[in-house]
């Protein structure tokens, strides 16, 4: 079955504690790319990626990293969490975007994070 | 610079009745427009897109979308909803040549019984 997922689910921690939000997709994509949800803001992007080793930022990457050493995986990290990145966080995949693309993104379940 | 506007945070339908759901955007040269829908405590589910040619455009659960270049929108439309249909729906641009999506801030559809 074709699908995005993320681990953990659920999440709560606390300020400063290092964590990673994991996401793989089975579906060869190019393209991948993290969301965060909250109330009255829609979905806002932190970083996205065209292929293995190419990584650019959204509109919202403050206090995020991500790296993308295989084309499966995307993994999110928080290196320093903070009580504003409590949200709903979600990964998304795509067959391919920019110039070539004019896919539509498939999404993980999401990940609902709780920094205390 | 892309936005995406979604004029009403709530829209509610009576079962049957048509639903219509709004949405503006603004953005240079040609757009790809999309909408997904999400239930809850689930991630977005790909509707429809328009990229090009018919302005009416049809996706799944019976959804539609019509884009009008000279109003900049990209109405959502079900002639006969169901309460099934109750659900976050999100309008989203990608300018042509562009490496993201920019979302709207969601509509609550709530289909009354």
């Amino acid at each position: 079955e074709a699908q995005v997922t993320q681990n953990p689910r659920y999440l709560i921690t606390v300020t400063g504690k290092k964590l990673t939000v994991t996401c793989s997709q089975n579906m060869n994509h190019e393209y991948m790319s993290w969301y965060r949800q909250d109330p009255g803001l829609g979905l806002r992007q932190i970083y996205y990626s065209m292929n293995v080793e190419v990584t650019d930022k959204g509109d919202v990457p403050e206090g995020y990293k991500v790296s993308r050493k295989e084309k499966r995986n995307f993994p999110l990290i928080l290196e320093s969490p903070s009580p504003n990145q409590t949200s709903l966080y979600f990964c998304a995949s795509s067959l391919s975007q920019g110039a070539r693309g004019t896919g539509e993104l498939f999404f993980g379940e999401g990940s609902r994070l709780t920094v205390l | 610079a892309q936005s995406v506007a979604q004029p009403e945070d709530q829209v509610n339908v009576a079962e049957g009745n048509p639903l219509t759901v709004k949405c503006t955007y603004s953005v240079s040269g040609n757009p790809y427009l999309f909408w997904y829908v999400q239930y809850p405590n689930r991630g977005l589910q790909f509707l429809l897109k328009y990229i090009t040619g018919d302005n009416l455009v049809k996706g799944s659960y019976g959804f539609e979308a019509e884009f009008n270049k000279s109003q900049t929108s990209f109405h959502l439309k079900k002639p006969s909803a169901l309460v099934s249909d109750s659900a976050l729906y999100f309008c989203a641009v990608r300018k042509t040549g562009a490496n993201n999506l920019f979302f709207g801030t969601g509509t609550r559809l709530t289909v009354i019984p």
